[in-house]
């Protein structure tokens, strides 16, 4: 069975420190990978998503970045944190359509 | 613009009572889908509804599609307490993998 992988789950950093969000996804070849954040007590906004290796796709700007090393691993990086990135960072992957995405547990990032 | 509108935003309500959360889409699209998340969690994969009509069950929650509508609901029935949680719809519009997500819904069911 598929399992999806996502750490860590909860982070507290200071403003103007880098981040790196990890996520792998077990036991599926070449899935599409999203990484969401949703701000307290809202809806999900995609930030990225990636249909194979070193293929990311940005939906909003920001000082965030994404990459794929790996067919199953992406990683979500900041070289500094403004304290608007503050909320709850959720990785995803699907396979192929018609089939609903699944989510990791989630990382829960705060911002002093 | 692409836009999924669920309502109501936020519900209150006893056990044993019946609702419906409504979710509108502005484009088209044949596929859409339900997520659950409970508080401080992740979203769980609900319901997939593929085409017009599709109608979908599991226990005491009910989804259908209406694609010439735009429409989706979710139907509660006899709701107990557990099923307290913020519930989203999302759609596919382009089958590109990308989902567009409505704002959620908080469901409280008080016993």
């Amino acid at each position: 069975s598929q399992t999806i992988h996502q750490w860590p789950a909860t982070l507290v950093q200071p403003v103007g420190s880098p981040l790196s969000l990890e996520c792998t996804v077990e036991g599926t070849s070449n899935p599409n990978l999203y990484w969401y954040r949703q701000a307290a007590g809202r809806g999900l906004q995609l930030l990225f998503y990636s249909v194979g290796i070193g293929q990311i796709s940005s939906e909003v700007p920001q000082n965030l970045s994404a990459s794929r090393p790996q067919d199953r691993q992406f990683i979500l990086s900041s070289k500094k944190l403004l304290l608007s990135d503050s909320g709850f960072y959720l990785c995803a992957w699907s396979v192929s359509n018609g089939q609903p995405q699944h989510f990791g547990d989630g990382t829960r990032l705060s911002i002093l | 613009e692409l836009k999924v509108e669920q309502n109501p935003l936020f519900l209150s309500m006893q056990e044993g009572k019946n609702y419906t959360i409504y979710c509108n889409y502005s484009t088209t699209s044949d596929r859409l889908y339900w997520y659950r998340q409970d508080p401080g969690k992740s979203l769980e994969s609900l319901f997939v509804l593929l085409s017009n009509g599709a109608v979908k069950q599991e226990g005491r929650l009910m989804a259908s599609l209406d694609t010439k509508a735009r429409l989706s609901t979710l139907h509660i029935t006899a709701a107990v307490h557990d099923l307290s949680a913020t519930y989203f719809c999302a759609v596919d519009p382009d089958s590109n993998y990308q989902l567009i997500w409505g704002a959620g819904t908080k469901l409280i069911i008080k016993p």
